[in-house]
């Protein structure tokens, strides 16, 4: 069974600009979480979605989105980087409590 | 909402002594309480977990141990060895619907 996949592996863009980060789950697990990780601060929740909804989300900006599609693969979006963005994002996959995470996406804002 | 703090954040153990993580949590609604191990470069892989009408569970040279009154949970790995060297985080959540909340992690340092 494959794992969580998470492309790209690693992002350089440049302050203002938007990303996208795709995150394919375990096949057959509906929830969909996305976390950013930086040096210090662990892994903070930012949404996590559920046959296409938002189900539950983290305290950050606006500028933070996601989405989910019918074959629950998940996209989130960063619109208007800024440095603090650069960041390791994880994502994490589930059919019930415990959680899957993929090898996330390196963003790096300069 | 849920609230995870942990301690300590680095830790150095010498090959073969025992390490001790500990955690605490602030929702008394919390009931599965999980323990991640991250390797650099790799995303954070499930060790054990527990859930709260468990006192106990062990796996080979891992435990985790819960006290629910006094809201804390802890993970010791016995017999450490040098493949131990890693991050490791706990989390909670109360619900099988909730977001699952981590604390800031522990980097672990086995000594040769």
């Amino acid at each position: 069974k494959a794992g969580v996949t998470q492309t790209p592996r690693y992002l350089i863009k440049t302050r203002g600009q938007q990303v996208t980060l795709s995150c394919s789950p375990i096949s057959g697990h509906r929830s969909v979480s996305w976390y950013q990780q930086t040096p210090g601060q662990g892994l903070q929740f930012l949404f996590e979605y559920f046959s296409e909804t938002q189900r539950n989300k983290g305290n950050f900006p606006g500028r933070f989105s996601g989405r989910q599609f019918s074959n629950s693969r998940s996209e989130m979006n960063v619109s208007t980087l800024e440095l603090g963005d650069s960041a390791l994002y994880l994502c994490a996959s589930r059919a019930d409590t415990e959680a899957f995470f993929g090898q996330g996406t390196r963003l790096t804002v300069v | 909402g849920e609230n995870v703090e942990q301690h300590p954040s680095t830790l150095s153990v010498q090959e073969g002594d025992s390490a001790v993580i500990k955690c605490t949590y602030s929702d008394s609604a919390s009931n599965y309480f999980p323990w991640y191990k991250q390797e650099l470069g790799k995303g954070p892989q499930l060790i054990i977990d527990i859930r709260s009408n468990v006192g106990e569970k062990k796996d080979q040279r891992i435990a985790v141990t819960l006290n629910k009154t006094a809201k804390h949970f802890s993970l010791h790995i016995t017999e450490t060895q040098p493949e131990d060297s890693a991050v490791y985080f706990c989390a909670a959540t109360p619900r099988r619907d909730d977001k699952i909340i981590f604390g800031k992690g522990t980097r672990l340092h086995i000594l040769p």
